[in-house]
């Protein structure tokens, strides 16, 4: 088993809708949550970060992350067709490396229809 | 200002080939991470370098791949004898700071990797 299970989908929505993304993980070491967005034949862009558990939210954008329930949510008030593209969560412990080190899901696939 | 590029693109080599595979990050940044992505999966950590010290390798599949940044600046991932398992997407990333847990990390857009 991974430690982060994320949904790979394809999510078909129409345009305007609320789309709502998660993963679930496993490792109670993970403190900071992020979320990335990733076009076809692009790298990974970061779309919102959170440290432990709360909401935050951002323009269109609002992440949850449940620590009790290892489970983090992503959010999209008002889908537009440019939101179309693959999701990654992404998370990394807090001391214990000294640096970032990112384990992601596998990303969710968007797409939004005119 | 520019991003991090990566070069070259696309590779196609023949098992048994050695490649080479270039990493240009943000001028100034100090971290530096390389990742495979692996088709329809998220990006698998491969090995950190705080500049020019590599302080991570734990993710590097196997003494095939070998990584460096000798000066703290360009990065070369070399992945000897490839296998078709090697095929993926190799990305790179850069941060600003050292070991700032926080820190925004910025890919470039890859290398494909394809071995026949």
């Amino acid at each position: 088993q991974k430690e982060v299970e994320q949904d790979p989908g394809p999510l078909s929505v129409p345009e305007g809708a609320i789309v709502s993304l998660n993963c679930t993980y496993s490792n109670s070491a993970f403190q900071y949550f992020m979320w990335y967005r990733q076009y076809s034949r692009k790298g990974p862009e970061l779309l919102m970060y959170t440290y432990s558990s709360g909401n935050k939210e951002d323009g269109r954008f609002t992440a949850q992350v449940d620590k009790s329930s290892k489970y983090i949510s992503l959010f999209i008030r008002d889908s537009q067709p440019s939101d179309s593209a693959t999701y990654l969560c992404a998370m990394s412990e807090s001391m214990n490396t000294g640096f970032q080190k990112l384990v992601f899901g596998t990303g969710t696939r968007l797409l939004v229809s005119p | 200002g520019a991003g991090v590029s990566q070069s070259p693109r696309y590779k196609v080599a023949k098992r048994g080939q050695d490649v080479a595979l270039r990493c240009d990050p943000i001028s100034g940044h100090v971290s530096l991470f390389w990742y495979q992505q692996a088709l329809g999966q998220g990006p698998e950590f491969l090995t950190y370098f705080q500049n020019e010290a590599q302080l991570d390798k734990s993710g590097l599949p196997s003494d095939r791949f070998f990584a460096e940044r000798p000066e703290g600046s360009v990065s070369t991932l070399k992945i000897q004898r490839t296998q078709q398992e090697d095929s993926a997407v190799y990305l790179c990333a850069s941060s600003p700071l050292a070991g700032d847990l926080t820190d925004t990390q910025y890919f470039g857009p890859g290398t494909r990797l394809t071995v026949l």
